[in-house]
């Protein structure tokens, strides 16, 4: 156990809808980071989050859209969903403001199905 | 633009077989350097890191990696395999100058039995 909640673990949603994933870091840590794990995209980074506040940004769609909250708690929105979001969706915390001197650990993860 | 590269996407040995998994990048100032394991169905774990000093590194379950610098490589390597280590391997780089942790693409590992 990394100690990185994530839920729900699995998501089955119409396109079009709108969906939130939730991750409680580890506790100590300040940083979040969000990745889409995909078949043909593979492992991409979205966004992360630096004791609320937006730190990094990868390759996350206008239509995607998160915050991290004064609990460190962190929530991902993704809207206007299409079949192509269908991936499984990564949360990982650390304790600083990178991978420097640092580990990331990772949530189980959130499989969400668009249908 | 930053990247990383792993060469070999699939990669099936018989037990007790070595292993070398190799990661490149495109980076030239000073980078953190990982591996990252997902065993099937569960969640990405560390298997080993550099950041500085020996560039020999040792991780979890008898893994190394040797960064050299010279050739923007950080390969991974097991001496004898088991089929436990049957997992997708990802190879990861943190360049100082900021916050991103660039992937690989990650190499699935099959250990015939």
């Amino acid at each position: 156990d990394s100690g990185v909640t994530q839920t729900p673990k699995h998501l089955i949603t119409a396109t079009g809808q709108r969906v939130t994933l939730r991750c409680s870091p580890r506790s100590g840590d300040l940083s979040v980071y969000w990745y889409q794990q995909s078949l043909d995209q593979g492992l991409q980074f979205l966004i992360q989050y630096y004791n609320g506040e937006e730190r990094a940004k990868g390759n996350i769609l206008e239509r995607f859209s998160a915050q991290q909250f004064p609990d460190l708690h962190s929530e991902l929105n993704l809207s206007s969903l299409e079949l192509g979001d269908s991936a499984l969706y990564f949360c990982a915390s650390s304790v600083g403001q990178g991978y420097r001197d640092t580990e990331a650990f990772f949530g189980q993860g959130t499989r969400l199905t668009v249908v | 633009a930053q990247s990383v590269s792993q060469h070999n996407h699939h990669v099936i040995l018989s037990e007790a077989a070595s292993l070398e998994l190799g990661c490149n990048y495109s980076y030239g100032g000073t980078v953190n350097l990982f591996w990252y394991v997902q065993y099937p169905g569960q969640h990405l774990q560390l298997l080993l890191k550099y950041f500085s000093g020996d560039p020999l590194v040792k991780g979890i379950k008898g893994f190394e990696a040797e960064f050299i610098k010279s050739k923007f490589s950080f390969n991974l390597r097991k001496p004898s395999v088991q089929w436990s280590d049957t997992a997708e391997y990802f190879c990861a780089v943190n360049a100082h100058s900021n916050y991103q942790l660039i992937w690989g693409a990650g190499t699935k590992l099959i250990i015939k039995p």
